[in-house]
């Protein structure tokens, strides 16, 4: 148990197909992010929110919607993916926002596998 | 551009035996390097940090050195187990423009043989 929560754990749709995913933090953190997780590629950070603000956006694509109603609870809409965003989704906090200080470490949630058909 | 490298990609390794994983980073700012572990089918947890003011740090079997000047942080496992078995990933803090944010490396996958 990391105290990062990630619904579904695994999601199959189709390229016509509206989702979300939910991540929830009991950790009392106040950062929230999520990264997409490739085979053979390093982690990519897409979205960063710091209380509840986004603080940074990774030139994701628009079919990638965020969405941080609190501080503990994070989504990421999905809508007219690609093959290619096949991955998996990993949904992470920190103590700190970004810019506090170094060091704020990131705690990972386990991921939701994503498929797109 | 800011990266870090990671090597090797792949590691085979006796049970018992130690396993090293380096990495290298770009950024002479960076200045605090994790490093996490990912099991099959799960996110990645932190095992082990340091901070660019210490030179090696120790945590039972498992040990994370760091040479500023090199531009280098290596993991150290020793007696190694089956349940070591997983990806290791490295990563840097680099600070930029009033925030900052951990560059990961490609990971290593480490196989210990019983």
């Amino acid at each position: 148990e990391t105290g990062v929560t990630q619904t579904p754990r695994h999601l199959v749709m189709g390229m016509t197909n509206k989702k979300s995913l939910k991540c929830e933090q009991h950790l009392g953190h106040n950062a929230m992010y999520w990264y997409k997780q490739s085979a053979k590629k390093p982690l990519e950070l897409m979205f960063v929110y710091s209380l509840e603000e986004r603080v940074e956006n990774n030139s994701v694509p628009s079919r990638f919607s965020p969405e941080c109603p609190n501080s503990s609870h994070l989504f990421l809409h999905l809508h007219t993916l690609q093959p290619e965003d096949s991955a998996l989704y990993l949904c992470a906090s920190s103590q700190g926002a970004p810019g506090s200080g170094s060091g704020n470490t990131i705690y990972f949630g386990e991921g939701s596998w994503l498929t797109v058909v | 551009g800011e990266n870090v490298e990671q090597h090797p990609s792949t590691l085979s390794v006796q049970e018992g035996d130690s396993a090293v994983i380096k990495c290298t980073y770009s950024d002479s700012a960076s200045n605090y390097f994790p490093w996490y572990k990912q099991e099959l089918g799960k996110g990645p947890q932190l095992i082990i940090d340091i901070r660019s003011n210490v030179g090696e740090k120790k945590d039972q079997r498992i040990a994370v050195t760091l040479n500023k000047t090199a531009k280098h942080f290596s993991l150290h496992i020793t007696e190694t187990q089956p349940e070591d078995s997983a990806v290791y990933f490295c990563a840097a803090s680099i600070p930029t423009s009033g925030t900052y944010k951990y560059i990961f490396g490609t990971g290593t996958r480490l196989k210990v043989l019983a």
